[in-house]
């Protein structure tokens, strides 16, 4: 069974184009994140939502929303993608803010 | 904010022990977590300290946290290939925010 679970797994597209990533958990965890790996493989948060509700939104483009129709899912949709947002986008959940945090496989986000 | 540092890499020999170093600014860091990533997969989480305690091993894995120097490392004894992947230190600061320092690159050799 997996726990934390993206989809697509890669995703290749043309700059300008709208994209969706999208995220399920079935740890019956209340907080879902997402992060964005870049090419030297660093990791920073990008989003944190618990209970649908937003807690951290850090110095990321408007062009990015993310979107929790329920708790166990955290889709990520993105506008007018640029090149500099080629990277891994890693979805993660945790019960509570504070808990240890469960990562997803990565989408692999190539934007040509 | 937290500012969390590792070595980029580290290269040893099967069957060595290997100790990866990770160094974090926030002394109000809650807990202090490993992860390790293969090539080309996702995070695993191999195992965490809470900030009240000094040691913490499970198996292989020896965990030191230095709370006064804000030092963190990792052991892993008996190294063997299927070691080899980048170990990244992640420090849970206020805010349920978790910062993750650069990733340190291991290699095991024969």
């Amino acid at each position: 069974d997996t726990a934390v679970s993206q989809t697509p797994k890669y995703l290749v597209t043309q700059m300008g184009n709208d994209k969706s990533i999208k995220c399920e958990q079935n740890l019956g965890h209340d907080t879902m994140y997402w992060y964005k790996q870049d090419s030297k493989k660093f990791l920073k948060i990008m989003f944190s939502y618990n209970n649908k509700e937003l807690i951290i939104n850090e110095t990321v483009p408007n062009r990015f929303s993310p979107k929790s129709p329920d708790k166990a899912h955290l889709n990520l949709h993105i506008n007018s993608l640029e090149l500099g947002d080629s990277a891994v986008y890693f979805c993660a959940s945790s019960q509570g803010g504070t808990e240890t945090q469960y990562f997803g496989p990565g989408t692999r986000l190539l934007v040509l | 904010g937290e500012d969390v540092e590792q070595s980029l890499f580290l290269s040893v020999r099967e069957g060595d022990s290997s100790v990866i170093n990770c160094t974090y600014t926030d002394s109000s860091s809650t807990y202090l977590y490993w992860y390790k990533q293969e090539p080309g997969a996702g995070l695993q989480l191999l195992t965490y300290i809470f900030s009240n305690m000094d040691m913490k091993q499970d198996q292989r894995l020896t965990v030191l946290l230095n709370k006064k120097d804000k030092h963190l490392s990792l052991r892993i004894a008996d190294t063997q290939t299927g070691d080899s992947a980048i170990y990244f230190c992640a420090a849970q600061g206020g805010g349920n925010k978790l910062t993750f320092g650069t990733g340190t690159q291991l290699k095991v050799e024969l």
